[in-house]
């Protein structure tokens, strides 16, 4: 069976200060990955996707980025975090029809 | 563009019933797939239940059940016998294969009194 992880679970960083999320998929192979953030108590928003190694669609201008450095591996990444960085931060993956998205537990982050 | 509008921001219902939760959305696809998703206080989102546009039937998963109709683009889920379990965000969700990206509602917080 598929399944996906995402860490850290929590995490607390200063404004200006690097970021690295990752998020890993295990019993398929070229899944579909996708990069979520939720605001405290509203929908998701998708930052980015991706279809292959190498191969990333931004969906929203901001100081985000994404790597797919493996077929199974996703990276969110930031050089210098903003405050509205912060939020809750989901990683999906997808495969074929009927294209339902299977999330991970999710990444809180808090930038102070 | 296509877009999923949840017009219940919060919903509640007694334990041992049923409630509905609304979903509509707006698309010029004729190929297209919709989706409940729960997501817990925990915040891992769920699959609930999906729908093919292509199928009159309506899709059942145990408690949970849609009322799917296509000319209102309307994508309605019922749960029956409410549990506590239940207690959640709701979110209705679009996907058309021409696209890349799933399309979200903004959600329907569902509380289940005792």
């Amino acid at each position: 069976s598929q399944t996906i992880h995402q860490w850290p679970a929590t995490l607390v960083q200063p404004v200006g200060s690097p970021l690295s999320l990752e998020c890993t998929v295990e019993g398929t192979s070229n899944p579909n990955l996708y990069w979520y953030r939720q605001a405290a108590g509203r929908g998701l928003q998708l930052l980015f996707y991706s279809v292959g190694i190498g191969q990333i669609s931004s969906e929203v201008p901001q100081n985000l980025s994404a790597s797919r450095p493996q077929d199974r591996q996703f990276i969110l990444s930031s050089k210098k975090l903003l405050l509205s960085d912060s939020g809750f931060y989901l990683c999906a993956w997808s495969q074929g029809t009927p294209y339902e998205q299977y999330f991970g537990p999710g990444t809180r982050l808090t930038v102070t | 563009a296509q877009t999923v509008t949840q017009s219940q921001p919060e919903m509640s219902v007694q334990e041992a019933e049923t409630v509905t939760l609304s979903c509509t959305y707006d698309t010029s696809e004729s190929d297209y797939y919709l989706f409940w998703y729960k997501q817990p206080p925990s915040r891992q989102m769920i699959l609930v239940i999906r729908q093919e546009a292509y199928k009159q039937q309506n899709a059942t998963e145990n408690r949970f059940s849609v009322n799917f109709q296509k000319a209102a683009k309307s994508f309605s889920l019922k749960i029956s016998d409410s549990q506590l379990g239940d207690a959640a965000m709701y979110f209705c969700a679009y996907k058309t294969p021409r696209n890349n990206d799933m399309r979200f509602g903004a959600g329907t917080r569902l509380t289940v009194k005792p």
